[in-house]
């Protein structure tokens, strides 16, 4: 198993391009998440999906779209690049969490974007 | 929405002390509270957890405790090695479609 798969590795974007993160699992995992990892402020949680077809937003949502079209693949669209967006972006995936706990998150190499 | 904080934010221990991080959550529903190690240009990787039906659990050199009642719970690690050095992350969930809430990072420094 390849685990959790990011591309690209590294990106530089000017203000206002628009650009797709790629994110796609091979665990057969029903959760998959997004999130972004500024300095000092852990890792906050962009968009999340329980299944294809169904999406949420989490802490940070505002500038980003997400899809869930198959249960391998959760892209992640940035609409209109913006400064503010520069960050190192983690996918992450789980199982459903059975009775009563969540099941552990497992992460991807990340995505290092940079916008001018 | 859960507050996760994280305490201390940095770190630094002489090879072979022991090594302690706490965390609090404000949500008295979360359950589940697994800990992650992040090197330095790595992915954050599981390290231990603990779910709230149990008060401690330990792996070789590292072991998690969890006080519910006050709502917090701590990372230790014996016998720290340079190579335990990283960022250390808690997070506390619920059973509500695995959403996770990240405390900010500790940065344990493991001087040789």
């Amino acid at each position: 198993n390849a685990g959790v798969t990011q591309t690209p590795k590294f990106q530089v974007l000017k203000t206002g391009q628009s650009m797709t993160l790629q994110c796609a699992q091979d665990m057969n995992h029903e959760y998959m998440s997004w999130y972004r990892q500024d300095p000092g402020m852990g890792l906050r949680l962009i968009h999340y999906s329980v299944g294809a077809g169904i999406t949420d937003q989490g802490e940070v949502p505002n500038g980003y779209n997400v899809s869930r079209s198959t249960t391998e693949d959760f892209p992640l669209r940035l609409l209109s690049a913006a400064p503010s967006q520069t960050s190192v972006y983690f996918c992450a995936s789980s199982k459903i969490g059975t009775g009563l706990f969540n099941q552990p998150q497992h992460f991807g190499d990340g995505t290092r974007l940079s916008i001018l | 929405g859960e507050n996760v904080e994280q305490h201390p934010s940095t770190l630094s221990v002489q090879e072979g002390d022991s090594a302690v991080i706490k965390c609090t959550y404000s949500d008295s529903a979360s359950n589940y509270f697994p800990w992650y190690k992040q090197e330095l240009g790595k992915r954050p990787q599981l390290i231990i957890d603990i779910r709230s039906n149990v008060g401690e659990k330990k792996d070789q050199r590292i072991a998690v405790t969890l006080n519910k009642t006050a709502k917090h719970f701590s990372l230790h690690i014996t016998e720290t090695q340079p190579e335990d050095s990283a960022v250390y992350f808690c997070a506390a969930s619920m059973n509500n479609f695995n959403k996770f809430y990240f405390g900010s990072g500790t940065k344990l420094n493991v001087k040789p």
